[in-house]
């Protein structure tokens, strides 16, 4: 089945040392996001892409880079993780066009359990 | 821009109805439901696009009144898998974009009990 995977799925690191998670798709959708979901809270828009053009929020860190070499893959890199770093981090895709036709709009991953130490 | 949804949490016996709401301060062009298992990733339920749409997915329906930025999720019958935190997201175009960025209400724990 089409899917969003994103590896690991759980991921220890130590405080300072940089980290990369990775998305990859199989749905060909047009844009993917990065969301940092911490205990009990909605999920936070890190960036997203359309296609190759990169959106970063405002409130995002500098500490947070993300690359997307093509349209299956996307990762984020953290350059030097705090203990406020430690968090789930999910990855979603979405079509580029919205449409009610389609069954599924937007996918996400199962997301990668960030521990810092 | 975040959503706000109410109530914050629902509890209910097996087989009760519920009712989620979703308002946004700005101009919506979907919104799209989702529910989350501790521990999981979001499910997409569903998107609603137009103003006056409504879908149903199982005994899952939803409304969306565009004029009034505001979406509801209806869960009738419920069902002890139905437990989980619901998040409504909305889609606010951006200039030029015809696709957005999609931001998420802060959820409502729904919690069925047999």
């Amino acid at each position: 089945d089409a899917m969003v995977i994103q590896n690991p799925r759980y991921q220890v690191t130590q405080f300072g040392k940089p980290v990369t998670l990775s998305c990859s798709q199989t749905l060909n959708h047009n844009v993917m996001y990065w969301y940092q979901q911490k205990s009990s809270q909605a999920p936070k828009l890190l960036f997203h892409y359309y296609d190759k053009d990169f959106n970063n929020e405002a409130d995002t860190p500098d500490n947070f880079q993300s690359r997307r070499p093509n349209t299956s893959f996307c990762f984020l890199d953290i350059r030097s993780p705090g203990l406020g770093d430690a968090a789930m981090y999910l990855c979603a895709t979405k079509r580029g066009r919205l449409s009610t036709r389609d069954r599924v709009d937007s996918s996400f991953g199962a997301g990668t359990r960030l521990s810092v130490l | 821009q975040q959503p706000v949804q109410s109530p914050q949490a629902v509890i209910l016996r097996e087989g009760e109805d519920a009712v989620i709401n979703c308002s946004s301060s700005k101009a919506l062009y979907s919104v799209h439901w989702y529910r989350q298992k501790h521990g999981e990733a979001p499910v997409f339920l569903m998107i609603l696009l137009k103003g006056g749409e409504q879908k149903g997915h199982e005994k899952i329906s939803a409304s969306f009144n565009e004029k009034k930025q505001q979406s509801s999720l209806y869960l009738t019958a419920s069902q002890l898998s139905y437990s989980g935190t619901y998040f409504c997201g909305t889609h606010i175009l951006g200039p030029g974009t015809s696709y957005g960025k999609l931001t998420f209400g802060q959820g409502t724990i729904l919690t069925v009990h047999p």
